[in-house]
């Protein structure tokens, strides 16, 4: 069965510095992609980043990135220059094909002015 | 915006009702995907329908049903409704149920309390 886990339940970092966000997945299936979800007060669920575990490369949209590695089972996200609006619950999830998103935890990130 | 839309935004009922939470994918996408999200249990998936058919099943109790219309839209309906079945109730949709992974873009949810 797929797994997510996130360690850690909070957070807290100070405005502009980085932070980074862990994942780890557990599945036999090589073909699998890692999602990140932010999730403000508000309750909605915003899509950050995909990996796909074929890409060859680290995805980056804007200030986030993926720190992926397959052979740690790791997809740890990456905030650069974090921002006030960055305060959420962040949600890693996996998914092999079109399947179901499996999620973890969930982690919540406050940033301190 | 993420394009799904969701309605109602906000539903009050009492126990043993039954409710009809409702979802429009973006445009062009075929994937339906319903979610719910409760403090004990999290997020888990409950339902997937592609084009109008079934696709997967997750963990959905048998007092809930789901279909996707041949506009696209979805339809979860609740029923016999308990205590325990308050919570956030996502719609999400994808542009493919076939193939490699792909995002899924969620609507802004459903927020369902039960008294």
């Amino acid at each position: 069965a797929q797994k997510i886990t996130q360690t850690q339940p909070g957070m807290f970092v100070q405005e502009k510095e980085a932070v980074t966000l862990d994942c780890t997945y557990d599945t036999s299936d090589p073909s699998y992609g890692l999602f990140w979800y932010k999730q403000p007060s508000s309750g909605e669920m915003i899509f950050l980043i995909y990996q796909g575990s074929y890409d060859q490369q680290n995805a980056t949209e804007g200030r986030y990135s993926l720190n992926f590695q397959k052979a740690r089972k790791s997809a740890n996200l990456v905030i650069s220059a974090s921002q006030l609006g960055d305060s959420a619950m962040y949600f890693c999830a996996g998914g092999q094909g079109a399947q179901k998103l499996v999620f973890g935890q969930g982690t919540r990130l406050t940033i301190n002015p | 915006d993420s394009g799904v839309t969701q309605t109602p935004k906000h539903l009050i009922t009492a126990t043993g009702q039954r409710v009809t939470l409702r979802c429009s994918p973006r445009s062009g996408d075929l994937s339906v995907y319903w979610y719910q999200q409760s403090l004990d249990q999290g997020l888990q998936f409950l339902i997937q329908y592609y084009n109008g058919e079934e696709r997967a099943k997750g963990n959905i109790l048998e007092r809930f049903s789901a279909q996707q219309f041949p506009d696209l839209h979805s339809e979860l309906n609740l029923s016999s409704l308990e205590l325990g079945d308050s919570a956030l109730y996502f719609c999400a949709s994808s542009s493919t149920g076939l193939g490699y992974s792909y995002e899924q873009y969620f609507g802004p949810g459903t927020r369902l309390t039960v008294t």
